[in-house]
């Protein structure tokens, strides 16, 4: 059992620039989220999706766009990288009611 | 809405010793509660969970955490740490009232000195 997988590990982007942070768990799990981790501030949801087929914006989903492209996978997508947006991502999946289960996270800079 | 502070930092703490980190959460329903711990350069691992019942909850390595509503306080405690214990701590609030979203708090550094 992999988990919850996250590609690239790490990123660096010049500002202006895409890219999609790809996500992938294989614990059936029905919920899975995004989150950015920056020094100070723990952990601040982006966006989320309760189920297959939904998604929702979570506490900082500005410049970010997602994708639920089936149960097992969920994307980030940075349409214009801006310098702000260098953080730590990391996903998550869980069932509804149930602990959430964390990748490895994906360290992004934008220059 | 709901909200997790975390008043402390940094915590250093001498190998032996013990240790408990602080966390206090706002949340308008009974709360699930979590604590997660993360060594560096890694994801997040759970330690242990409240949902209901029992308000001491024993978690993995040692830990446990204590659920008082009156303070809405759900406090993490280790009687004895270990080296390897020097990571960052995690609490995290959530619950059927949100959506099953987590808010995290700011996190707690430990240190373990010799």
């Amino acid at each position: 059992n992999a988990g919850v997988t996250q590609t690239p590990k790490f990123q660096v982007l010049k500002t202006g620039q895409s890219m999609t942070l790809q996500c992938a768990q294989d614990m059936n799990h029905n919920s899975m989220y995004w989150y950015r981790q920056d020094p100070g501030m723990g952990l601040r949801l982006i966006y989320y999706s309760a189920s297959e087929g939904t998604t929702d914006k979570g506490e900082v989903p500005n410049g970010y766009n997602v994708s639920r492209l089936n149960k097992r996978e969920f994307s980030l997508r940075l349409e214009s990288a801006a310098p702000s947006q260098t953080s730590v991502y990391f996903c998550a999946s869980s069932d509804p009611g149930n602990e959430q289960y964390f990748g490895p996270g994906t360290r992004l800079t934008v220059t | 809405a709901q909200s997790v502070t975390q008043p402390d930092i940094h915590i250093t703490v001498s190998e032996g010793a013990s240790l408990e980190l602080r966390c206090n959460y706002s949340y308008g329903a009974t709360p699930y509660l979590f604590w997660y711990v993360q060594s560096p350069g890694q994801g997040l691992q759970l330690l242990l969970k409240y949902f209901s019942g029992d308000t001491l909850v024993q978690g993995i390595k040692g830990f446990e955490a204590e659920f008082k509503r009156s303070q809405s306080s759900f406090n993490l405690r280790k009687p004895s740490v270990h080296w390897s214990d020097a990571a960052e701590y995690f609490c995290a609030v959530g619950g059927p009232a949100g959506d099953y979203k987590l808010s995290f708090g700011a996190g707690t550094t430990v240190t373990v000195r010799a």
